[in-house]
Parts: C-alpha cells; sequence; structure tokens
C-alpha cells in the first residue's frame, strides 16, 4: 500500500527554472492538498482540489500552479522558480466526510532555489 | 494569516514528565480540530483529534482538551517517552476539510 507517493524528494533549482512535484495516492482520496514547510511557520497551504478537475487557492498560492485531471494525481508546477519558494513540499490526500478529514501526507520534497 | 496560534515553539521535558501544548483560534466555523505528528524527515502523521461537542478525549498516553468558550485547545503527553520527540502541529477544519496548520511545536524527551 503506497499511500501518498511525492517525486522528486530533493530538486535543486537555479532562479527563473521551472519544473513540476508530482504526487500520486493509491487510496481514491477526492481531496488533495499542497503545503510548504518552513522553519517557525508550520504547514501553509498551497492549493488544494476537492476533486477531478476542481482546485482552489489556499493561503500562499502565488508562483504555484496545479490541476487535477485524474483522481489520482495533482501535480504542483512552478512556473518561475525564486529563491522564496525554497521549502520543503507536502501533498497530501483525504476523504472529507461528516466534518472530519484525516489527511495523509507524503515524505515530502526538498526544494532548494539558488 | 494564521488561522491557529500555537505555543511553546519548543519544549525539553524529562522522561516520565508532562508535555503540553496550547493552541488558540479564532474562526468557530471550525468544527474539527486534529493534532499532527512528525517525525525527522517524515511527513506529517494524525496523532488525534476532536469534536467541538466533547471538552476532552484521551488515547493511550494522548490527551485532548478542548474550551469551546474560549477557543483552546490543548495537547498534554503523559509519561512522555523519548519516543515521542517530534514535531507536533494543531489544526484547525471546516467542514469542508480544508486543514489550516499551528507553527508548530518541537518537543524533546531526554532520557
Amino acid at each position: 500500500n503506497a499511500g501518498v507517493t511525492q517525486t522528486p524528494k530533493f530538486q535543486v533549482l537555479k532562479t527563473g527554472q521551472s519544473m513540476t512535484l508530482q504526487c500520486a495516492q493509491d487510496m481514491n482520496h477526492e481531496y488533495m492538498s499542497w503545503y510548504r514547510q518552513d522553519p517557525g511557520m508550520g504547514l501553509r497551504l498551497i492549493h488544494y482540489s476537492v476533486g477531478a478537475g476542481i482546485t482552489d487557492q489556499g493561503e500562499v498560492p502565488n508562483g504555484y500552479n496545479v490541476s487535477r485531471s485524474t483522481t489520482e494525481d495533482f501535480p504542483l508546477r512552478l512556473l518561475s522558480a525564486a529563491p522564496s519558494q525554497t521549502s520543503v513540499y507536502f501533498c497530501a490526500s483525504g476523504r472529507p466526510g461528516a466534518g472530519a478529514n484525516v489527511l495523509t501526507f507524503g515524505a515530502g520534497s526538498r526544494l532548494t532555489v539558488l | 494569516q494564521q488561522q491557529v496560534k500555537q505555543s511553546p515553539q519548543s519544549l525539553i521535558v524529562q522522561k516520565g514528565g508532562i508535555s503540553i501544548i496550547n493552541c488558540a483560534y479564532e474562526n468557530t466555523a471550525f468544527d474539527y480540530f486534529p493534532w499532527y505528528q512528525q517525525f525527522p524527515g517524515k511527513g506529517p502523521a494524525l496523532l488525534i483529534a476532536i469534536r467541538p461537542d466533547v471538552s476532552e478525549k484521551k488515547e493511550g498516553r494522548f490527551t485532548i482538551s478542548f474550551n469551546k468558550s474560549a477557543k483552546q485547545f490543548s495537547l498534554h503527553i503523559m509519561d512522555s517517552q523519548p519516543g515521542d520527540s517530534a514535531t507536533y502541529f494543531c489544526a484547525v477544519t471546516d467542514s469542508w476539510g480544508k486543514l489550516q496548520f499551528g507553527a508548530g511545536t518541537q518537543v524533546v524527551v531526554t532520557p
């Protein structure tokens, strides 16, 4: 049982480069989300999706794009990387129901932008 | 702006002691209050959660206390063990399930 799989685990980019962080889940969860984790800031929501074809912005969406063409996949795109996007990124999925959403997190992708 | 304020930032406790982490929120629309535990190099994982219709929930050595009128909730780790050394996050969510997290508390349990 894979759960939530994130790739790559580590990435170094130069300012201005673009890249995509991949996220896949095999639990048939409707809800998927991306967070970034920075020291002293906790986990901040970037984008989320409540189902295929539906996405919305979280707290810190600027500089990031997402799409949800299938239930399983939720890629996060950085169109023009900036040093401020150096962070650890977590993908999480869940199944909201009865007001509860237990998120399953991936292992994280550590991104450094030089 | 952060929807939930968490304190302290870090905590050192001796083995067998009690760790207490506090969180406060503003929005009364939140109806689910989970705590997540994160070990170094791993993603967070759900530890325990509570709904606002109860004031306390206990699972093993972990207890959530919830004060709806004060809009505060806390995590108590009883008989703390070195294996409990981790970062703990409180979170709040509404019925859509969009979780918003506190800043985290790094707990170190000394032998």
